[in-house]
């Protein structure tokens, strides 16, 4: 089944600074790459996602890209503001069930 | 429009006892997904249902634990005999449909809503 990688495990950036959550997938079928985000105790929420016909996908301050061929892709967000801390998690899928990578702290230090 | 309901959002049982967790997709979704979160850890698929079918229940423990979705009503997982380890937050996300494979890849027919998940507690 497909595997997904995600690093780091916790990420600290001041205010301002940019923060960069990669992954990398295992099963070459896979075709959708969404990113959620969670608060404590809340439910994660989709930010932005790709799929694997594009390989790169903005959104004000949040961006995704996409390598097919080496199997992995990445979060970037700019301009971080503390609003933006919480537990960072990739996913892939082939259509049906997501598979989830372990998550990532982002805590961004006003 | 409202969004993925789940009840209860917090269950407390003790070891033995039967725990039933309740997901209602939102209006027009007809695929549902059971995820599991341990704490400081990320989701694990459980299983996937459409109306009164099981389409994949791969990442479901073979003991205790089942899942439904019937024709009318929300989709219930339920768990037999809990344990402590059963202790967890349970997910449910709802989609409109399922992209398999040959999709074109367009729309968002893949995306995910989740709801906002039962934290089951097993004394």
């Amino acid at each position: 089944g497909e595997n997904v990688e995600q690093h780091p495990s916790t990420l600290s950036v001041q205010e301002g600074d940019s923060a960069v959550i990669k992954c990398t997938y295992s099963d070459s079928a896979s075709n959708y790459f969404p990113w959620y985000k969670q608060e404590l105790g809340k439910r994660p929420q989709l930010i932005i996602d790709i799929r694997s016909n594009v390989g790169e996908k903005k959104d004000q301050r949040i961006a995704v890209t996409l390598n097919k061929t080496a199997k992995h892709f990445s979060l970037h967000i700019t301009e971080t503001q503390p609003e933006d801390s919480a537990v960072y998690f990739c996913a892939a899928s082939r259509g049906r069930a997501l598979t989830f990578g372990s998550g990532t702290r982002l805590q961004v230090q006003p | 429009n409202a969004g993925v309901m789940q009840n209860p959002r917090h269950l407390v049982r003790r070891r033995g006892q039967e725990a039933r967790l309740r997901c209602s997709p939102m209006k027009g979704h007809s695929h549902v997904y059971w995820y599991r979160q341990l704490p400081e850890e990320g989701l694990k698929f459980m299983v996937y249902l459409q109306k009164e079918n099981i389409i994949d229940e791969s990442g479901m423990p073979k003991e205790r634990f089942s899942a439904e979705f019937p024709k009318e009503g929300p989709s219930i997982l339920r768990i037999q005999q809990v344990v402590r380890g059963d202790s967890a937050a349970y997910f449910c996300a709802s989609s409109p449909q399922s992209g398999g494979p040959g999709t074109s890849g367009t729309g968002s027919y893949n995306e995910q809503f989740f709801g906002p998940g039962t934290r089951l507690t097993v004394l």
